[in-house]
């Protein structure tokens, strides 16, 4: 099971974008990698999830390095809403989500 | 698609207590994990079920935790004599094409 390294905190201003890396050197290649974030009182909310290359959706964009050992969460124009922990999970088929201690992710007015 | 719920949201018990957690995950949804996360700590895994059956209920502790899926639906966690190491939050999550997670139960025990 592969594990991730990422920052453990960020801060950034509204408005600006933010990119968490994350490190994941032992990823298998069943393995696809996740972004959750997560706020206070609430459970781990999906961001996106990607295999290789570049991923876009409404919410955030993901890069993959092409040896997919690295792989950086993109988040346009950031909202105080976008205050939270934000997690990198590599997970194959049929296999649980392992967390780490994450990046938190602080925005200043 | 309404959402994976949890109940109760909170639960204040002093040591020795029993207390259950009960899990109604997305319709549709065969697989169910169950994590614990302790207070600035990310979740940890503590069981998770495919229909019925437990697939991994390694990081359990056994003698205290137990987990169930009767009808590979809702799922009940339930925790014997509870200790102050048991604080956390409770967090259920059940898997379709994407992982979603409950809102959790916030447990405190004193």
């Amino acid at each position: 099971l592969a594990k991730t390294t990422q920052p453990p905190s960020m801060e950034a201003y509204e408005g600006q974008e933010v990119n968490v890396s994350c490190s994941h050197t032992n990823i298998a290649t069943s393995e696809y990698i996740y972004w959750y974030r997560q706020v206070p009182h609430q459970g781990p909310q999906f961001i996106i999830q990607g295999y290789k290359d570049y991923v876009v959706n409404e919410v955030a964009s993901l890069f993959i390095s092409a040896d997919r050992k690295l792989s950086t969460l993109s988040l346009p124009w950031v909202s105080l809403r976008d205050a939270a922990v934000y997690y990198c999970i590599v997970r194959g088929y049929a296999q649980g989500l392992t967390f780490g201690l994450g990046t938190r992710v602080s925005v200043f007015p | 698609e309404a959402g994976v719920t949890q109940s109760p949201r909170y639960a204040v018990l002093q040591e020795g207590q029993a207390v259950s957690f009960w899990c109604d995950p997305i319709s549709g949804h065969d697989t169910l994990y169950w994590y614990q996360q302790p207070r600035d700590q990310g979740p940890q895994l503590l069981v998770y079920f495919r229909d019925e059956a437990v697939i991994d209920n390694s990081q359990l502790p056994s003698d205290r935790f137990s987990a169930v899926r009767p009808k590979g639906t809702n799922s009940t966690l339930k925790i014997q004599s509870a200790k102050q190491g048991d604080t956390a939050t409770y967090l259920c999550a059940s898997i379709g094409t994407e992982v979603f997670f409950g809102k959790g139960t916030r447990l405190t025990v004193v």
